[in-house]
Order: C-alpha cells, then sequence, then structure tokens
C-alpha cells in the first residue's frame, strides 16, 4: 500500500537527549513537511522540503534540524536546544503540482514525544 | 499566518447537514482553498479543495463565494465519526509551497 509512515507511534525521551523522529514516504512525492501539534492548537510547520537535498526553514525551525537524502525520507532531529519538545509531530508529503490544484498533502499518524 | 478564521467549535444533530464556514478575506487570485479534518490523534485527512467554482465529492461539497472572500464546507448527513476538527487553508496551487494551518473548528456531532 502506498503511504507515509512515520515511527514510532510514541516516544520518551529525557531532557537534554536529540532524538530523531524517523518519516518515510512510498508515494514518489517530491515535497514533504514537519509539524508541530500542541493541545488544543493547529499545526505549525517546523521545515519543509521540495526537493532531495534541499529543505526550509519554517514557522518555528528553531531547536529542531531536518535532512534529505533521499526522496523517501524526511527525518526530524529534535535537539537539546528546542526548549519545549513535548509535543505531537506530523509528518506530510505532496506532489511537487505541475497541475494546478492537485496537491493535497498526505498526513502520517503522527508521533508523541515526550520529554521528561 | 493561517489567512483563514474559522469558528472555534460547533455541533451538528447526526444526521443533518454540517455547514462549516471560513473566511479568507485576503485570498490572491492564484489561491486554492483546502479543507483537512483531524480525529484525535491522528494525522489530518484531506477532504477537499477548490478554486472558484462549487465542488462536491464523496465526502463532501465545497460551496466558494464569488468574491472568493469565503466559503463553506457542507457534509450533507453527519454521522458520529464527523466528529472532528476541521481546518480550512488557503494555498497556492502551483508552486509547492507550504500549507498553513489554524486552529480549526471542531465540530461535534450529536446523536
Amino acid at each position: 500500500d502506498g503511504g507515509i509512515t512515520q515511527s514510532p507511534k510514541y516516544l520518551f525521551r529525557k531532557e537534554g537527549q536529540n532524538v530523531t523522529l524517523s518519516c518515510e514516504q512510498n508515494l514518489n512525492h517530491d515535497a514533504m513537511y514537519w509539524y508541530r501539534q500542541d493541545p488544543g492548537q493547529g499545526l505549525r510547520l517546523i521545515y519543509y522540503s521540495q526537493i532531495v537535498n534541499d529543505f526550509q526553514k519554517g514557522d518555528i525551525a528553531e531547536g529542531y534540524s531536518v535532512s534529505r537524502e533521499k526522496k523517501e525520507s524526511f527525518p526530524l532531529t529534535v535537539t537539546s536546544a528546542q526548549k519545549n519538545p513535548t509535543a505531537f509531530y506530523l509528518c506530510a508529503s505532496s506532489i511537487t503540482p505541475t497541475i494546478q490544484g492537485v496537491t493535497e498533502a498526505f498526513f502520517g499518524q503522527g508521533t508523541r514525544l515526550t520529554v521528561v | 499566518d493561517a489567512k483563514t478564521t474559522q469558528p472555534t467549535s460547533m455541533d451538528c444533530a447526526e444526521g443533518r447537514a454540517a455547514n462549516l464556514p471560513c473566511n479568507h478575506s485576503t485570498i490572491s487570485g492564484n489561491e486554492y482553498v483546502y479543507w483537512y479534518r483531524q480525529i484525535h490523534s491522528q494525522g489530518p485527512q484531506y477532504i477537499i479543495h477548490g478554486l472558484k467554482n462549487n465542488e462536491t465529492n464523496e465526502m463532501a461539497s465545497l460551496i466558494i463565494t464569488e468574491d472568493r472572500k469565503s466559503s463553506t464546507l457542507i457534509l450533507p448527513h453527519a454521522t458520529l465519526r464527523d466528529t472532528a476538527v476541521y481546518y480550512c487553508i488557503v494555498r497556492i496551487g502551483n508552486t509547492g509551497n507550504q500549507f498553513y494551518f489554524g486552529t480549526g473548528t471542531s465540530l461535534t456531532v450529536i446523536p
């Protein structure tokens, strides 16, 4: 089945440790995104990548890093510099549109990170 | 900057139509309106999108005003499984840029 997979679903880490969240897609999408969601709030964009080996900061990139070495993969590292890392993290992908409007994003099921 | 305004919450009786409004008064001519929904602790699910014409699919209908400054998502026969947070988003359709989500409308379908 084609889709976007995030792992693990739940993740616990001690304060001060870096942690990497996995996101893999087999939809052959060029664009991939990372969002953060806090309780009762909408999604905020952390980073996005429109093509392999290229990525841009979103609204809340501080304390996070990404890489895009392969089209299928867009891992997110939550570094110790992120002051409030506990949150629900969502990865998404979409085609880089050649046809206007046909660009809906497909989301993974999320990783809930808890830092203690 | 979410660029859209939605009511925080709404209720709808099961079996009735749910009409979810969205204001996007600063929308540009090349920006599309997208709707997603998110059931608790899951990833958002695409529902429908449109530019200026009304659109319908198996999930919902999208009504966009003539001036494109607002739209309404219609779930024709709401079920309990439609209880979710609904997000209205505007984005440029042909640049592959990011999706900006606001806080959405929390729809509760009441038995």
